[in-house]
């Protein structure tokens, strides 16, 4: 079984900060992670995935996440937040091989940026 | 080409009553998911369509839910009779291959649904 850890339910930000939203996972298999958001009244939008290789994954609309396996950590970060990054962002993870192929979702995180 | 869109966008009703909701998939999407989201809480599978057969519904809370798929185009999720428990986000999702369904899963807004 895997499961999903998002600590933060609201990170509240001021326009052109940093923002660093955390994920962790725990799981007894290799895993697949990604990041989606969710725009008002839009559905969920993938941001980024890691599968394998480089542990630093760059995404959409300036978003980047590190795979820290000793940590099992996926913390998705952004060097300066605009106010249309508003958002509900979820961390995901599913495993990377056999077995069920269905993800595992956190509880998501909502990022509200301020002028 | 067209998301996928879901109908209604909201729905409010009492307990006890029946409320169905729809999905359109994004056209020649063979794989088809629901998924729920209540309030505050994690996104959580409920089953997954290949074309109109259910390929897993493991996530399916109870038997008030009832899911199809005729033709394998659009789906419809039913709750009958609905508890005050069934309120949140119901999101659907589709792709076209289900091995790789991360890869190219396609979300739609959800439909809120409040039973009071």
């Amino acid at each position: 079984a895997q499961s999903v850890t998002q600590l933060d339910s609201q990170v509240p930000v001021f326009e052109e900060a940093p923002v660093e939203l955390r994920c962790n996972y725990s799981s007894s298999v290799s895993v697949y992670l990604f990041w989606y958001v969710q725009y008002p009244n839009q559905g969920l939008q993938l941001l980024l995935k890691y599968l394998s290789g480089s542990t630093l994954v760059k995404g959409i609309n300036g978003f980047e996440a590190e795979f820290n396996k000793s940590q099992t950590s996926f913390h998705l970060r952004k060097p300066s937040v605009h106010i249309s990054d508003t958002a509900e962002y979820f961390c995901a993870v599913r495993t990377d091989g056999g077995g069920s192929y269905i993800p595992t979702f956190g509880r998501g995180t909502s990022l509200i940026v301020h002028p | 080409e067209a998301g996928v869109t879901q109908f209604p966008s909201h729905s409010v009703i009492e307990k006890g009553q029946t409320v169905t909701l729809r999905c359109d998939p994004i056209s020649g999407h063979d794989n088809l998911y629901w998924y729920r989201r209540v309030m505050g809480k994690e996104i959580k599978f409920l089953l997954h369509f290949v074309k109109e057969s259910k390929q897993d519904e493991s996530g399916m809370p109870n038997n008030r839910f009832l899911a199809e798929r005729t033709g394998g185009t659009y789906s419809t999720l039913k709750v009958q009779p609905a508890e005050l428990e069934d309120s949140g986000v119901y999101f659907c999702a589709s792709s076209q291959d289900s091995l790789t369904s991360m890869m190219g899963q396609f979300f739609g807004p959800g439909t809120r649904l409040t039973v009071l």
